[in-house]
């Protein structure tokens, strides 16, 4: 079946734009997450998602980044006024069981150059 | 932010070789640790998920260990092939987001 689906591939902006990442998890999954690796660093915590409950942002750096989840299914990880410190792979995961025990399954990621 | 280190950050084996990895994590409010490669320019691809202290786990050539009083779990990788070449993630878990440690990059030339 499909997996998870990420776009743009990649994407460059200029400092100051705003840009909109796109994540399609796996069809049934109800458990997404935002992740994002900085040069030299680890996959960092965004934010998740749990079927049609409040979102945990508490991993967002900023309040210039902000994400939603339409329908239960697709999400959308929108950063304003980007900065250079932005730039990044993001990596969406979806996940059939709601706690930390269950598989997550990661899309290609978006690697965001801001110039 | 919970602290995961992995060791070592890189590694560089011979076709054949058998080799390991050591992730460390908070040994408190534990609920899983995940083990995930990561190939360049594919998806993270999920290992194993280990929930109870002395779990083992194995998937063909690669092995993993889990001790949650301690707070570490080993992977090894028996008979290393160039195919395995990639960074090895451990994720811990208190609850349902995952902390990544940095990885082992895991380099085998034939």
């Amino acid at each position: 079946g499909a997996g998870v689906s990420q776009s743009p591939s990649n994407k460059v902006t200029e400092k100051g734009k705003d840009v909109e990442l796109r994540c399609d998890p796996i069809s049934g999954h109800t458990a997404l997450y935002w992740y994002r690796q900085s040069l030299g660093q680890g996959l960092e915590f965004l934010i998740y998602f749990q079927g049609n409950s409040a979102p945990d942002k508490s991993g967002l750096p900023s309040d210039r980044f902000s994400a939603e989840r339409t329908g239960g299914s697709v999400s959308t990880l929108t950063i304003q006024r980007t900065q250079q410190e932005d730039s990044a792979v993001y990596l969406c995961a979806s996940s059939s069981q709601v706690a930390g025990s269950g598989e997550q399954y990661f899309g290609p990621g978006t690697r965001l150059t801001v110039t | 932010i919970l602290n995961v280190e992995q060791s070592p950050q890189s590694l560089h084996v011979q076709e054949g070789d058998s080799t390991n990895f050591t992730c460390s994590f908070p040994s408190s409010n534990f609920y899983a640790l995940h083990w995930y490669r990561w190939e360049t320019a594919k998806s993270p691809e999920a290992l194993f998920v280990m929930t109870l202290n002395g779990d083992e786990k194995k998937k063909g050539r690669i092995s993993a260990t889990l001790n949650t009083k301690e707070g570490y779990s080993y992977l090894y990788i028996k008979g290393s092939q160039p195919e395995d070449s990639a960074t090895y993630l451990c994720a811990f878990s208190s609850g349902y987001a995952l902390n990544f440690g940095k990885g082992t990059s895991l380099l085998v030339t034939p």
